[in-house]
């Protein structure tokens, strides 16, 4: 089992519609996860993180996480074609020497 | 000018080549990551270190090494290329200050070519 694990997709959503993305975990102790955006050939770009259980809002991206279920999802509101990307789940436990974890990656395709 | 600069940005070369790639960065970060990446597979770390002191294997280590000749700059070699290497490499910085974050900044990348 790896250790963070995503849909590979592709994810395909209307413009405007919500996009939603799945991260799950395998290390209980993790304590800190984090949401990169990364356009085809770029680098990974930080749009999110969040520490502790619940919903965290910036703009038109919300992540949500539960730790009890080792889950950690983004949503992406009123989706644009600029949004289409590949969005990674990164995680991070103190016990593994502060270094992240990262998952393969949802491929997100807005369609106009 | 941007914070993490990474040279060269393409580099095509032999199998049994050693090559270097080079990762300066002026965000003044102790940290310092090198990562490969595989098309449509997620970042794996290769190589760490959290000052110039400190260097940390990470979970592919093999076939590859590191100097961190200052805090602002972080090498990578490959002292026999092989194509399997062949893959995008990203060097990436993060501030100790800022452990409860410890947010990564990420260069623009590598595209490596081992024919």
């Amino acid at each position: 089992q790896k250790e963070v694990e995503q849909n590979s997709g592709p994810l395909s959503v209307p413009e405007g519609a919500i996009a939603s993305l799945n991260c799950t975990y395998s290390d209980r102790v993790s304590q800190s996860f984090f949401w990169y955006r990364q356009y085809s050939g770029k680098s990974p770009e930080l749009i999110m993180s969040i520490y502790s259980n619940g919903d965290k809002e910036d703009g038109r991206f919300t992540a949500q996480l539960n730790k009890a279920s080792q889950y950690v999802s983004l949503l992406i509101r009123d989706s644009q074609p600029s949004d289409s990307a590949t969005y990674l789940c990164a995680v991070r436990a103190r016990a593994a020497g502060n270094k992240l974890t990262f998952g393969g990656g949802t491929r997100v395709l807005v369609k106009p | 000018d941007a914070d993490v600069t990474q040279t060269p940005r393409n580099r095509i070369t032999k199998t049994g080549k050693r090559i270097m790639l080079e990762c300066s960065q002026t965000k003044g970060h102790d940290r310092m990551y090198w990562y490969r990446q595989d098309p449509g597979l997620g970042l794996q770390l290769i190589y760490y270190s959290f000052d110039v002191k400190d260097i940390n294997k990470g979970e592919i280590s093999d076939g590859y090494s590191v100097s961190r000749q200052a805090q602002a700059k972080f090498s990578l070699s490959l002292e026999s290329a092989i194509p399997n290497q062949t893959a995008l490499y990203f060097c990436a910085t993060s501030d100790r200050q800022s452990t409860s974050t410890d947010t990564q900044y990420f260069g623009p990348g590598t595209r490596l070519t081992v024919l």
